[in-house]
């Protein structure tokens, strides 16, 4: 049972330009979010997490927003640049009441073209 | 930040054999670490939760007698595949928890013949 899904596996976009993407999350327990980057054959990167009691959290080039009534955020990268270039994964968490076990999504592969 | 390593990264192994995997945290503790098996173009999927000084906790549908997981220190978990086949062929990430956030290590790549 899929609780954290990334609808779309892929996304291209051109270097400078936005790259918006999606995650939406089905258990209503999780309160704490996260994106990580990862490149083939390597660990995953942390990129920025948020909490549920915030709706947005920046950190540089990295923005996500929370909407909990839709239970969904987003990841934005502005602007995009090659070296972003891999696949991102967005991650759930229920705390201390789930051993702080994290929920993947499947991942979007992210293209930036020069 | 916090640095998390895995040894050995990558290991060709025959079936039958077995394999250990290291998992350490290098600049903080760590009571809990995770490890997580990725196929190819597929999400990270958790295997188990390793608590130091305790038993591992696993996910349905993994075999503990297979994937022994030993968490000795707070620095140091181990995964060990027992009697590897080809099918336990995949990636192996660990992750470290700290307050809220895991700390990924760069994965293991394991191949069995």
């Amino acid at each position: 049972d899929q609780q954290v899904k990334q609808n779309s596996p892929s996304l291209s976009v051109q270097e400078g330009r936005i790259s918006i993407l999606n995650c939406d999350y089905t258990n209503s327990m999780f309160d704490y979010f996260l994106w990580y980057k990862k490149y083939p054959a390597e660990g995953p990167t942390f990129l920025i997490s948020i909490s549920s009691i915030k709706d947005k959290n920046e950190d540089g080039r990295f923005t996500v927003f929370l909407n909990k009534s839709a239970k969904h955020l987003s990841l934005h990268i502005v602007p995009s640049q090659p070296g972003d270039s891999a696949v991102y994964f967005c991650a759930a968490s229920a705390g201390f009441s789930n051993d702080y076990k994290l929920s993947f999504g499947a991942g979007t592969t992210v293209t930036v073209r020069a | 930040g916090a640095v998390v390593s895995q040894h050995p990264s990558r290991v060709i192994c025959k079936s039958g054999t077995s394999v250990k995997i290291e998992c350490r945290s290098l600049d903080f503790q760590a009571t809990t670490m995770f490890w997580y098996r990725q196929f190819p173009k597929q999400s990270l999927m958790l295997m188990a939760t390793s608590n130091e000084g305790s038993k591992a906790t696993y996910e349905q549908g993994v075999e503990k007698d297979k994937f022994l997981i030993n968490h000795a220190s707070l620095t140091l978990s181990t995964l060990t595949v027992t009697s590897a086949h080809p099918e336990d062929s995949s990636f192996y990430i660990c992750s470290a928890r700290f307050y809220n956030e895991q700390f990924f290590g760069p994965g293991t790549r394991l191949t069995v013949l």
